[in-house]
């Protein structure tokens, strides 16, 4: 069975750009949810979804955004980008979210 | 809010026992606790959780303590590849919301 996979698995910006990152979950799992993770503040929890529906939310500006599909395959934007957006960006899928969750390998993303 | 915490940083000698505490003196009775793992340049890996018992699998074993406001991940003979930060995190439940509540985790050093 694949894992979760995330793509891509780098990536460098500029300040005031977007950016969309992709995520698929295992198959069958119909929770995917999103986490920021920086040195200083591990990782933060962003979103949920599940069955194409924003579930939960994290404490994050409205920049962030996200969105899932039929196919349970989900996707993040974060409009005008900021220096402190600079991060690896996680994604995790489960059966029905909340429970064991299996993390793909994330996105580095630079801001410059 | 649950939150945990854990100590910073621990070595242990290959070959021995790695005893990895945490506390989470704020959990209500219906919150599980979870533990993960992140090796550099992964994301976490689950590797067990457990809500009142004593809890074993083939990677470690979780002890909580009978009144819940603690517990210990072992590992029963560390191995180098156990280099990793270990995670110990409350499950919230309210309703359709779960999310996990994570913090900087434990860097486990495994010396040779």
């Amino acid at each position: 069975k694949a894992g979760v996979t995330q793509t891509p698995r780098y990536l460098i910006k500029t300040r005031g750009q977007q950016v969309t990152l992709s995520c698929s979950p295992i198959s069958g799992h119909r929770s995917v949810s999103w986490y920021q993770q920086t040195p200083g503040q591990g990782l933060q929890f962003l979103f949920e979804y599940f069955s194409e529906t924003q579930r939960n939310k994290g404490n994050f500006p409205g920049r962030f955004s996200g969105r899932q599909f039929s196919n349970s395959r989900s996707e993040m934007n974060v409009s005008t980008l900021e220096l402190g957006d600079s991060a690896l960006y996680l994604c995790a899928s489960s059966l029905q979210g909340g429970e064991k969750l299996f993390f793909g390998s994330g996105t580095q993303l630079s801001v410059l | 809010d649950a939150k945990t915490t854990q100590p910073p940083s621990m070595d242990c000698a290959e070959g021995r026992a790695a005893n990895l505490p945490c506390n989470h003196s704020t959990i209500s009775g219906n919150e599980y606790v979870y533990w993960y793992r992140q090796i550099h340049s992964q994301g976490p890996q689950y590797i067990i959780h457990g809500l009142k018992n004593n809890e074993t699998n083939e990677m470690a074993s979780l002890i909580i303590t009978e009144d819940r406001k603690s517990s210990t991940l072992i590992l029963p003979h560390a191995t180098l590849r156990d280099t990793a930060v270990y995670y110990c995190i409350v499950l919230l439940n309210a309703g359709n919301n779960r999310k996990l509540i994570w913090g900087l985790g434990t860097s486990l050093a495994v010396n040779p």
